[in-house]
C-alpha cells in the first residue's frame, strides 16, 4: 500500500529541546515536502527537496532543518523548539517534476511546544 | 508569483442541499489546481485535480469543479450534501516551473441534518 509515514504522531515537548520528526515513503517519490498548518492560514511549506542531497527552503522554514540522505527518509528536525512552532506538522511527496502528480501526505503530526 | 483564496472559512449547509465551496487563483502561467479533503484527525487526500485538460473535473464521493479561466475561479460542487461530507476543504494551485503547491486557507463544511 503506498504509504507516508510520519513519527510521532503526537508529541508534547519544552522549549529548547531537540526534537526530529521522521518521514517515510514506499512510492519511490523523488520529491518530498514538509509543511505546516495553523487554523486560518491552510498549508504552508517549511522545507521541500526534489532529489536525494538536494534540500530547499519553502516559505517557512526559520527554526527548522532537514535532510535528506536516503529518497525514502526526509525528516524534519525542530534544533531548539518555541511554542511559536506548536502546530499541526505533514510531510508529503510525489513524482519529481510534473505537479499535475498527486501529491501523498502523511496523516500528521501534532507538535506542541511548552 | 501563485496565490489561492477560498471564499467563507466555513459553510454549513442541510443534508440533500446544493454543496458550493469558491476558490479563486491567481496565475501567470496556466495553472494546475487542486481540492484536497482533510477529515478529522487525518491527512489531506485529493479529491479532483486540473491539469489543462477538460474544463469540467470529476472528482471522488460526487464532486467535481468546473476551471473557468476569465473569472480565474475553480469552484468545487455537490449536487447533495451527505453527513458524511463534513471536512475541511482545500482548494491549490501549482504550475509546471514551481516547487511546490500553494494552499488556500481551507473551508469547513458542516452539514446540518
Amino acid at each position: 500500500e503506498a504509504q507516508v509515514t510520519q513519527n510521532p504522531r503526537y508529541l508534547i515537548t519544552v522549549t529548547g529541546k531537540k526534537l526530529t520528526v521522521t518521514c517515510s515513503q514506499n512510492m519511490n517519490h523523488e520529491y518530498m515536502s514538509w509543511y505546516r498548518q495553523d487554523p486560518g492560514l491552510g498549508l504552508r511549506q517549511i522545507y521541500y527537496s526534489m532529489n536525494v542531497e538536494a534540500t530547499d527552503k519553502g516559505d517557512v522554514p526559520e527554526g527548522y532543518k532537514v535532510s535528506r540522505k536516503e529518497k525514502r527518509n526526509f525528516p524534519l528536525i525542530l534544533e531548539s523548539p518555541s511554542p511559536n512552532q506548536t502546530s499541526l506538522y505533514f510531510c508529503a511527496s510525489s513524482p519529481f517534476g510534473d505537479f499535475g502528480n498527486t501529491i501523498y501526505f502523511g496523516e500528521g503530526s501534532w507538535l506542541t511546544v511548552v | 508569483a501563485q496565490s489561492v483564496t477560498q471564499l467563507g472559512s466555513h459553510v454549513s449547509v442541510s443534508e440533500g442541499a446544493l454543496v458550493l465551496l469558491r476558490c479563486n487563483y491567481s496565475s501567470s502561467v496556466p495553472p494546475y489546481l487542486f481540492w484536497y479533503v482533510q477529515y478529522p484527525n487525518q491527512g489531506l487526500q485529493l479529491l479532483l485535480k486540473y491539469t489543462s485538460a477538460a474544463t469540467l473535473v470529476k472528482g471522488i464521493n460526487g464532486f467535481e469543479a468546473e476551471f473557468k479561466k476569465s473569472e480565474t475561479s475553480f469552484h468545487l460542487t455537490k449536487p447533495s450534501a451527505h453527513m458524511s461530507d463534513a471536512a475541511e476543504y482545500f482548494c491549490a494551485v501549482s504550475d509546471r516551473s514551481a516547487s511546490k503547491i500553494i494552499f488556500g486557507s481551507g473551508t469547513r463544511l458542516s452539514i446540518r441534518p
